[in-house]
């Protein structure tokens, strides 16, 4: 079974730097997609975005892009220039390429900005 | 474009009692997702409809169950309610068939059981 893990709970960081949230998974499969989603304090899901596994070139999405290393298994998101309403709870989720199946979720980072 | 609708926005119930959580999935979606959201705790994947029909399940037991309406929208029914299962349920939709199809969520519904 594939597991996703986001080690940093909390993360906090100054309007307009660059913040890293980390996350790491699991799985015997060659080919998946990746996926970060913000969830801001109004409950909302939103996708920020999204990387195939057999693409070697990583996403970029604005200011939101990741650090797809296939062979650690480690899916990371940067985000640049924060902003106020960057602020939320971010989850890591991975899923299968083969069928339209469910996805598996981090536990999740709590993003702060600092004014 | 209207997205992924669930009502209602809370419930309360008591121990033992049963709870029907209702989501309408965006329009054109056949695909329905329903998860539970612990505190503390990233999204655990429920149960997923597609086409009318019950496609998977997560690691829950049998008391928590669900269907899916020809219009495509879908209700989440957990019997023998426990104090445990007081969580945000989320409800995603897509378009079925393929794996890279993007999950809308909803809002959620708050479940408190006391």
């Amino acid at each position: 079974a594939q597991t996703v893990t986001q080690s940093q709970p909390e993360m906090s960081v100054q309007e307009a730097e660059t913040v890293t949230l980390s996350c790491t998974y699991d799985t015997s499969e060659s080919d998946y997609y990746l996926f970060w989603y913000k969830q801001p304090p109004s409950r909302q899901m939103i996708l920020v975005i999204r990387q195939e596994a057999y693409k070697q070139q990583n996403a970029t999405e604005n200011r939101f892009s990741v650090n797809f290393q296939k062979a650690a298994k480690s899916f990371s998101l940067k985000i640049s220039d924060s902003q106020l309403g960057d602020a939320a709870m971010y989850f890591c989720a991975y899923r299968t390429a083969f069928g339209n199946e469910k996805l598996t979720f981090g536990t999740g980072t709590r993003l702060t900005i600092i004014p | 474009e209207a997205g992924v609708t669930q009502s209602p926005t809370h419930l309360i119930k008591t121990r033992g009692q049963q709870a029907t959580l209702r989501c309408s999935p965006i329009s054109g979606h056949t695909s329905v997702y329903w998860y539970q959201q612990a505190l503390g705790l990233g999204l655990q994947f429920l149960l997923w409809y597609d086409e009318g029909e019950e496609r998977n399940r997560g690691n829950f037991p049998p008391r928590f169950s669900g269907r899916q309406f020809p219009n495509y929208s879908s209700e989440l029914n957990v019997n023998a309610l426990e104090l445990e299962d007081s969580a945000l349920y989320l409800c995603a939709s897509s378009l079925g068939g393929q794996p890279y199809n993007e999950q809308f969520f909803g809002p959620g519904t708050r479940l408190t059981v006391l």
